[in-house]
């Protein structure tokens, strides 16, 4: 089975600051890792996600995250964040063979302050 | 970009009915599933269902739940008798592929059982 811990339940930045998201997995297999952002009142947006290749995947909003297969983990970043930034990050994988079952981490609520 | 569509939006019921959600997936995909989120809590797998059938499902899932694809369009999730504890936002995926790389999340239906 795989899981997913997210290390930090909220993170408060204020704008044009640096931020990082930590995600740490678990599996025995490999893995496809994701990143969904969620809007207040809204469903899950795909943010980026690694599924073979360059182990740096980037969005189109300036988030990227690398996986690292050694230490287990898939952490978010962006080198300057915007107010509108402001949403809770989920961190998930899926192991290839099981019809796209999704884990997800517990959540981290990034708030950005003017 | 197309969309995977979820109604109603929000729903209330009282302990003991039958709820029905209701989602309309993207055309061309095959795989579906449905999550659902605990107020405060990470987003947990439910079922995943392909060719007509679920191809897997969660300890959550038991015999209270169940899904439908009746007209090849809709899917849908029935709950027999709702309980407190189903209260939750429920969301539901679809994609092109079994291996989540192409996943599209509804917006969610939010089910508040009193």
């Amino acid at each position: 089975a795989q899981s997913v811990t997210q290390l930090d339940s909220q993170v408060p930045v204020f704008e044009e600051a640096p931020v990082e998201l930590r995600c740490n997995y678990s599996s025995s297999v490999s893995v496809y890792l994701f990143w969904y952002v969620q809007y207040p009142n809204q469903g899950l947006q795909l943010l980026l996600k690694y599924l073979s290749g360059s182990t740096l995947v980037k969005s189109i909003n300036g988030f990227e995250a690398e996986f690292n297969k050694s230490q287990t983990s898939f952490h978010l970043r962006k080198p300057s964040v915007h107010i509108s930034d402001t949403a809770e990050y989920f961190c998930a994988v899926c192991r290839g063979t099981s019809y796209g079952k999704l884990t997800f981490g517990q959540g981290t609520i990034l708030t950005v302050h003017p | 970009e197309p969309e995977v569509t979820q109604t109603p939006s929000h729903q209330v019921t009282q302990m003991g009915q039958e709820v029905i959600l209701r989602c309309v997936p993207i055309s061309n995909h095959l795989y579906f599933y449905w999550y659902r989120q605990i107020l405060g809590q990470k987003v947990e797998f439910l079922v995943s269902f392909y060719n007509n059938e679920i191809s897997e499902k969660s300890e959550i899932f038991d015999d209270q739940f169940s899904v439908e694809r009746p007209d090849g369009s809709n899917f849908t999730l029935k709950i027999r008798s709702t309980k407190l504890e189903d209260s939750a936002m429920y969301f539901c995926a679809s994609s092109g592929w079994p291996d989540s790389s192409g996943y599209t999340f509804g917006s969610g239906t939010r089910l508040t059982v009193v």
